[in-house]
């Protein structure tokens, strides 16, 4: 246990709707990044934030948005869904925002288009 | 631009194999951190080391051991007597120290399958 902890592990909905993601970062951690898993496109990262303020984009769609709240925990939110959005959403923390931290990984939450 | 390259994309060994996950980086910076997570059927990735480009001791922890080599830019992670808990994807990661975000850069990942 990473002490990660994402909701909902599953998810499924259709086209067209809007969905909201939670991550909780470990205890102490500030980073929240959020990463995406699919058979094509692989792990790719989505967006980082570092106690409250967003500090790096990646590959994010902009019907994707984020924030990360005062008690730190974060919400990953998917709008507009298309079926090429189903995949494995990572959410992951780590003490600092400096790429010498390990990122700890939460069980994902896997959702499904339909 | 950083990139990983795990050319590997599927082994298949039976149990108490010795097998090697190989894992080719790019990276443009002079201080870098390398990664190996592991994600197994139940879906969570599983951290199991970090390394950082002074450091090219290699590692030894249990079973696992890892070898860095910046003259070649690679980074290989060998399970020795493998064991059919081993079946799993490895994934080999890469975080570069300057800029200002610390993203992961994946591998495509290697599907280990280690048969009884």
């Amino acid at each position: 246990d990473s002490g990660v902890t994402q909701t909902p592990k599953h998810l499924i909905t259709a086209t067209g709707q809007r969905v909201t993601l939670r991550c909780s970062p470990r205890s102490g951690d500030l980073s929240v990044y959020w990463y995406q898993q699919s058979l094509d496109q692989g792990l790719q990262f989505l967006i980082q934030y570092y106690n409250g303020e967003e500090r790096a984009k990646g590959n994010i769609l902009e019907r994707f948005s984020a924030q990360q709240f005062p008690d730190l925990h974060s919400e990953l939110n998917l709008s507009s869904l298309e079926l090429g959005d189903s995949a494995l959403y990572f959410c992951a923390s780590s003490v600092g925002d400096r790429g010498l931290e390990t990122q700890y990984f939460g069980p994902g939450t896997r959702l499904l288009v339909l | 631009a950083q990139k990983v390259t795990q050319a590997q994309t599927e082994i298949s060994v039976v149990e108490k194999e010795d097998v090697t996950l190989d894992c080719v980086y790019e990276t443009r910076d002079t201080t870098y951190y390398l990664f190996w997570y592991k994600q197994p059927p139940s879906g969570e990735l599983v951290f199991l080391i970090r390394r950082n480009s002074f450091d090219e001791q290699n590692e030894i922890s249990g079973r696992y051991s890892w070898n860095f080599q910046k003259s070649t830019s690679s980074f290989n992670f060998t399970i020795t007597a493998s064991q059919v808990v081993d079946s799993a994807v490895y994934f080999c990661a890469l975080s570069e120290a300057s800029g200002a975000n610390s993203k992961l850069t994946f591998g495509k990942g290697i599907t280990l399958s280690v048969r009884p």
